[in-house]
């Protein structure tokens, strides 16, 4: 079966550095791989995906990804972060075929937090 | 543009009694969702809607139904609600579930509290 692991339950930055959060994948065939965020009380929003092509993948307010078929990974980085980068985050990948269609698969999430 | 509107956005309820929660895109989307969010367990997916007329189990049914309305509509019943249902409930749509590299957009979801 598919399944994506988030192993971090939670990162801490400081605002300026760097950031990365953990994703890896398990599937059989191409992988479809997603991040979504989610701030207080709201819903994911989605920021990013990989299908094809190129490994960096670029996406909203500054986040990117790196795909890496070697290491089944997927992690989220951003070079600077923000206080207001604070938020719940999780990796997705696209399930097996199913009745209908594909079913996303969601990661158990890991929260962000940035010190000013 | 208000995308995934769900409603009621807070409800107590007590065991026993029957709820359903309301969804609706506009969106134009064909598929929709809906999930479950309990801590350290991500998001868990409850029943979906491939397309207008059609349902299907997710990976946690037991205790719930849904009906797919129109193709803005999904709602979630509650028949006879339990403690252990006590989650944040949400709805996602997507443009075409067999669409897989499509994102899914999502409601800002239902806080049910069951006591």
């Amino acid at each position: 079966a598919q399944s994506v692991a988030q192993p971090e339950d939670q990162v801490n930055v400081a605002e300026g550095n760097p950031l990365t959060v953990k994703c890896t994948y398990s599937v059989s065939g191409n992988p479809y791989l997603f991040w979504y965020v989610q701030y207080p009380n709201r819903g994911l929003q989605f920021l990013l995906k990989y299908i094809t092509g190129d490994n960096l993948v670029k996406g909203s307010y500054g986040f990117e990804a790196e795909f890496n078929k070697s290491q089944t990974s997927f992690h989220l980085k951003k070079p600077s972060a923000l206080v207001s980068d604070s938020a719940l985050y999780f990796c997705a990948v696209r399930d097996t075929l199913v009745a209908g269609g594909f079913k996303t698969i969601f990661g158990a999430g890991t929260r962000l937090f940035v010190k000013a | 543009n208000a995308g995934v509107t769900q409603t009621p956005k807070f409800q107590v309820l007590k065991t026993g009694q029957s709820m359903t929660l309301q969804c609706a895109q506009d969106m134009n989307h064909n598929s929709m969702y809906w999930y479950r969010q309990d801590p350290g367990m991500g998001l868990r997916l409850i029943y979906y809607s491939a397309s207008e007329g059609t349902t299907d189990k997710g990976e946690v049914p037991n205790g719930y139904n849904v009906s797919r309305l129109n193709k803005r509509e999904f709602s979630l019943r509650l028949e006879s609600a339990a403690p252990s249902q006590t989650s944040v409930y949400f709805c996602a749509s997507s443009v075409r579930q067999l669409y897989s590299n499509q994102p899914q957009h999502f409601g800002d979801g239902t806080r049910l509290s069951i006591l």
